[in-house]
């Protein structure tokens, strides 16, 4: 039972182009979403959060949508540079019965940025 | 990534033998959580400890794991009798809030 769904696992996008990677949640419990930037062997890397008393969050060229009717977040990359291919990883966190600060990862989308 | 270590980055064991991933937390963390990722899969929460404390396991297989973070050192992952099916890359995250520093990982390798 997944309750962190990145449904695409793979976005190909043009340098200069806007990248969306989306994520969707199952859990009205999660008050915390962050993401994760991830290269091979490498740990992953914080990106971005948001709280769920927000709806948007920006830091540069990385902004996080946040609709909890739709228990949907979306992470736009704008303009994308080939730096920014890696594996995005969507997480969650709260108070839903897990330990407060655990993280509960979606599977990733593999984001390729084409020069 | 920069402050979490982990030691050793590659680990080779024979099916049988233990296995010990160390983590040493960034600098004013006192929280230690370790994850696993399997191959094509996101990662998945084992444990996470405070010092001295563990203060949820529900992530860890019931046998054979085990996790400590003592007063003094890095926190430890021990793995006992390693299997085939334990071969997967091993991540701790350390936090001082919501935010969560990940270290470059253990890659375990069961031959």
């Amino acid at each position: 039972d997944q309750q962190v769904k990145q449904n695409s696992p793979s976005l190909s996008v043009q340098e200069g182009r806007i990248s969306i990677l989306n994520c969707d949640y199952t859990n009205s419990m999660f008050d915390y979403f962050l993401w994760y930037k991830k290269y091979p062997a490498e740990g992953p890397t914080f990106l971005i959060s948001i709280s769920s008393i927000k709806d948007k969050n920006e830091d540069g060229r990385f902004t996080v949508f946040l609709n909890k009717s739709a228990k949907h977040l979306s992470l736009h990359i704008v303009p994308s540079q080939p730096g920014d291919s890696a594996v995005y990883f969507c997480a969650a966190s709260g108070n839903y019965g897990g330990s407060q600060g655990n993280l509960i990862f979606g599977k990733g989308t593999k984001l390729s940025v084409k020069p | 990534n920069a402050g979490v270590m982990q030691n050793p980055r590659h680990l080779v064991r024979r099916r049988g033998q233990e296995a010990r991933l160390r983590c040493s937390p960034m600098k004013g963390h006192s929280h230690v959580y370790w994850y696993r990722q399997l191959p094509e899969e996101g990662l998945k929460f084992m444990v996470y400890l405070q010092k001295e404390n563990i203060i949820d396991e529900s992530g860890m297989p019931k046998e054979r794991f085990s996790a400590e973070f003592p007063k003094e050192g890095p926190s430890i992952l021990r793995i006992q009798q390693v299997v085939r099916g334990d071969s997967a890359a091993y991540f701790c995250a350390t936090s001082s809030s919501y935010e969560q520093y990940f270290g470059p990982g253990t890659r375990l390798t069961v031959t």
